[in-house]
């Protein structure tokens, strides 16, 4: 069946615009994940969906950053007043049901370039 | 706070070689770690974890609590094995978000 995926793959825009990135999880999978990948660096986890809700939104840098999970399926991630070190690629993940058990399935990811 | 170290940016090895990729970690409990592999052009994906204790494509890791380590190891390194590797770390808070250390990068010639 059909991957986790994410649109754009890339998007490109200029310091201070807002910008939405999209995730579509594996159907049924009820656990979200978005984590944020610096060029040298490994994924650094951003903020974690069960369901509708954002049950764990700590890795959020600032309040620039919000993401929602309307209906506990599509995922968008926002940023307003972009800047440049918001450059990098954006990773979603879902799995199953939360729980170390379940493994998290990622997607291709959002390359985001702040000009 | 939680740590995930992986020493080696870059890994060059030759095919039939012995191969291991350091990790080492910081937690205060008992933690949970993964090994993930980034092939050329692929998306992230889980290669093995500690809880499982089995073997992928040849490859194991052995959770050492004591030196707080989870070293991937492989005993010959084949070329398509050439790839991203991250180590892992989740806590035990019930659910799993993820703690990477920065990544060694395999290279692996014929």
């Amino acid at each position: 069946g059909a991957g986790v995926s994410q649109t754009p793959s890339n998007k490109v825009t200029e310091k201070g615009k807002y910008v939405e990135l999209r995730c579509d999880p594996i159907s049924g999978h009820t656990a979200l994940y978005w984590y944020r990948q610096s060029l040298g660096q490994g994924p650094e986890f951003l903020i974690y969906f069960q369901g509708t809700g954002a049950a764990d939104d700590s890795g959020l840098p600032n309040d620039r950053f919000f993401a929602v999970r309307p209906e506990g399926s599509v995922s968008t991630l926002k940023i307003q007043r972009t800047e440049r070190g918001d450059s990098a690629v954006y990773l979603c993940a879902s799995s199953l049901l939360a729980g170390l058990a379940n493994e998290q399935f990622f997607g291709p990811g959002t390359r985001l370039t702040v000009l | 706070a939680q740590r995930v170290t992986q020493p080696e940016k870059l890994l060059s090895v030759f095919k039939g070689a012995p191969v291991e990729l350091k990790c080492n970690y910081s937690y205060s409990g008992s933690p949970e770690l993964f090994w993930y592999v980034q092939y050329s052009r692929q998306r992230l994906q889980l290669l093995l974890r500690h809880i499982s204790r089995e073997s992928i494509k040849g490859f194991t890791a052995d959770l050492n609590k004591g030196e707080t380590s989870f070293h991937l190891k492989k005993p010959f390194a084949q070329e398509e094995d050439s790839a991203m590797y991250y180590c892992a770390l989740s806590g035990n808070s019930g659910y799993s978000t993820l703690t990477f250390g920065k990544g060694t990068m395999l290279l692996v010639s014929p």
